[in-house]
């Protein structure tokens, strides 16, 4: 079957780094995406990995290894508007989406 | 702007009565999708469709029908609501259905509850 996993919720400084992490279980693999959902508000894209490594992309990186089920998305210089719930989704063979029940990120002074 | 339009924003209803969500896309997207999404729970894909005029069933489309008559809409129907329907729905499009690089573009989503 499929699996997908991340924390349901974490709490970090502004200014600090923070890393949220999704461990997955699928018998089949066409990529990794993370979406960033603001409460109330439509999810919207962030990131896409389909091959080990990091992916950088602004504030924002994120990292794939397809051996260890295990992806991470790595926020730095954290600003308030970085709260919001981050939502980790797995693309399996048939090309659906498996969705993370996301990870409410909520940033303090 | 382009984007995704859904209508109605919330809606309150009562138990047995139908109703339909209704999206719209102007970006000519070829594929469409409906999600639910409940609080705890992943988002749950409830019906798509890859291309104008087919459609198919997701994760948990008992209750609720659709269909893609053309490229821009594609309207979800509650034929006789129940209290378990309640949740908000997203309407999702992208441009293709079987890329491992399709992103996906939501609506603002809908409110519903059901009493």
């Amino acid at each position: 079957g499929q699996n997908i996993d991340q924390p349901t919720e974490m709490t970090a400084t502004e200014g600090a780094i923070v890393q949220i992490n999704c461990t997955y279980q699928t018998s089949g693999f066409n990529g990794l995406f993370w979406y960033q959902q603001h409460a109330g508000e439509a999810p919207t894209f962030l990131s896409y990995n389909v091959l080990d490594g990091l992916e950088e992309k602004g504030r924002f990186s994120s990292f794939l290894s397809r051996s260890k089920g295990y992806s991470y998305l790595l926020l730095k210089e954290l600003q308030m508007k970085d709260s919001a719930s981050y939502l980790c989704a797995l693309m399996d063979s048939n090309y659906q989406l498996i969705w993370g029940a996301g990870t409410k990120l909520i940033i303090k002074p | 702007t382009a984007g995704i339009t859904q209508a109605p924003t919330s809606q309150i209803l009562a138990a047995g009565r139908s109703m339909t969500l209704r999206c719209t896309q102007d970006m000519r997207h070829n594929a469409m999708y409906w999600y639910r999404q409940d609080l705890g729970l992943g988002l749950r894909l409830i019906h798509y469709s890859n291309t104008a005029g087919t459609t198919g069933k997701g994760e948990v489309p008992d209750g609720y029908s659709v269909s893609r008559a053309n490229t821009d809409d594609f309207p979800l129907t509650l034929a006789s609501a129940v209290p378990s329907q309640t949740s908000v729905y997203f309407c999702a499009s992208s441009e293709g259905s079987r890329s491992g690089a399709n992103v996906l573009t939501f609506g603002a989503g809908s409110r519903l509850t059901v009493l």
